[in-house]
């Protein structure tokens, strides 16, 4: 069975501090596809990243970084310097080859405070 | 390219009653997405489109849940005889073909509440 689990349901920093959000997947495929997704106040789901799961390379875009290592299943979003407009309820996500079908952890709300 | 549309964006219905949603994906992707958000919790899969065939669904789907896309652009999901277990945010996304096919784009999903 496929899995994602986000374990911190909220997260609160003040602005300009380094913030990792956590993902732990779950799957018995050797090829499957790794998502994070920003979901802000207004409610719209914002696509952010996809990973491979046969390229381990960790990516770095402007104040995001993102940390995949298959050996402990794990897809950890972190936001440098954080801003307010960082606030927002995010997302990580799996699916595995042969299926069109993507599975969401229960998000973590992440309030940057001024 | 205005992004995906849901109409409408709230219904208010009483239960068993039919509700039909709408769905406007971006004009030239061939790939459709539903999904069922209820508060604190990602969004649940419900089904899939290619272009015009609906290639997978949710086993958690029952039978009162059904969607269309029959000209493989616009999309359309019925429930019928509403149950208050049905009041959720419902979300269509959408992708492209080629290497970007994973990138979905959601729309602002319709709102469901059942009486």
């Amino acid at each position: 069975a496929q899995k994602v689990t986000q374990a911190q349901t909220e997260i609160s920093v003040v602005e300009k501090e380094d913030v990792t959000l956590d993902c732990v997947y779950e799957t018995r495929d050797t090829t499957y596809y790794l998502f994070w997704y920003k979901q802000p106040p207004s409610g719209e789901l914002v696509f952010l990243i996809r990973r491979n799961s046969f390229d381990e390379q960790n990516e770095i875009s402007g104040r995001y970084s993102w940390n995949f290592q298959k050996s402990t299943s794990s897809f950890n979003f972190t936001i440098t310097a954080s801003q307010v407009v960082d606030s927002a309820v995010y997302f990580c996500a799996l699916r595995t080859s042969g299926t069109y079908k993507y599975i969401f952890g229960t998000g973590t709300r992440l309030k940057v405070l001024a | 390219d205005t992004g995906v549309s849901q109409n409408p964006r709230h219904k208010i219905t009483k239960r068993g009653q039919n509700v039909t949603f709408r769905c406007d994906p971006i004009s030239e992707h061939n790939r459709l997405y539903w999904y069922r958000q209820t508060l604190g919790q990602g969004p649940e899969f419900l089904t899939y489109f290619q272009n015009e065939a609906q290639l997978e669904k949710s086993r958690l789907l029952s039978d009162r849940f059904s969607a269309e896309r029959p000209k493989g652009s616009f999309s359309t999901l019925e429930i019928q005889r509403t149950e208050q277990g049905d009041s959720a945010m419902y979300l269509c996304a959408s992708s492209s073909q080629g290497v970007r096919y994973n990138e979905q784009f959601f729309g602002p999903g319709t709102r469901l509440t059942v009486l």
